[in-house]
């Protein structure tokens, strides 16, 4: 187990409809990155936030935005749920000096109709 | 743009013998090359990783290798367990501005009893 938790572990949400997903880092790790993994492939890099600001952003549209805290605990939001939003939200966690090595967090399972 | 290569997509062993993956990356700028392993219903769990500065890692049964000049870098699994069993994901990240992963598409390995 690395630490990094995320909430709710699966929902159901219908297209259109927004979502709210949460992840604790681990303990004293300032850097937190969420990636989106469809079924069957490898995870893609959605954005990452350092020191509650945003530090870079893959090709996701702006209706992904997200959140840091000043503990370190992290949110991503999706507004406008399209059906291909359906994948597993992944969030990990870096150590200050060595945020090369991530830790994931077992996922979050979202499922749109 | 940036992309990693992984080849198999799936493998099968018997139980004792070595396994092999792929993967290709193309950023020369890329310097940092992690390996990670999925269960079902998991998130990835860090197994080994390797920086550009050194040519081989070892830890246990689990080696990595990376060869610079070609772009490759491979790992290797011996005297594999039933255990091992699982999704192997290589990945490859620049250390410096955003530590973002570009992932390979992953490795369904089977370890047969």
């Amino acid at each position: 187990e690395t630490g990094v938790t995320q909430s709710p572990t699966h929902l159901i949400k219908t297209r259109g409809q927004q979502v709210t997903l949460r992840c604790s880092s681990q303990s004293g790790h300032n850097t937190v990155s969420w990636y989106q993994q469809a079924l069957g492939q490898g995870p893609q890099f959605i954005f990452q936030y350092y020191r509650e600001e945003e530090n870079g952003r893959g090709n996701f549209p702006p209706r992904f935005s997200g959140l840091q805290f000043p503990n370190y605990s992290s949110e991503l939001n999706v507004n406008a749920l399209e059906l291909d939003d359906s994948a597993l939200y992944l969030c990990a966690s870096s150590l200050p000096g060595l945020q090369e090595t991530q830790y994931f967090g077992p996922g979050t399972r979202l499922l749109v109709l | 743009g940036e992309n990693v290569e992984q080849h198999p997509s799936t493998l099968s062993v018997q139980e004792g013998d070595s396994a092999v993956i792929k993967c290709t990356y193309s950023d020369s700028a890329s310097n940092y090359f992690p390996w990670y392993k999925q269960e079902l219903g998991k998130g990835p769990q860090l197994i080994i990783d390797i920086r550009s500065n050194v040519g081989e890692k070892k830890d246990q049964r689990i080696a990595v290798t990376l060869n610079k000049t070609a772009k490759h870098f491979s790992l290797h699994i011996t005297e594999t367990q039933p255990e091992d069993s699982a999704v192997y994901f290589c990945a490859a990240s620049i250390t410096s501005g955003t530590y973002k992963y570009i992932f390979g598409t992953g490795t369904r390995l089977k370890v047969l009893a």
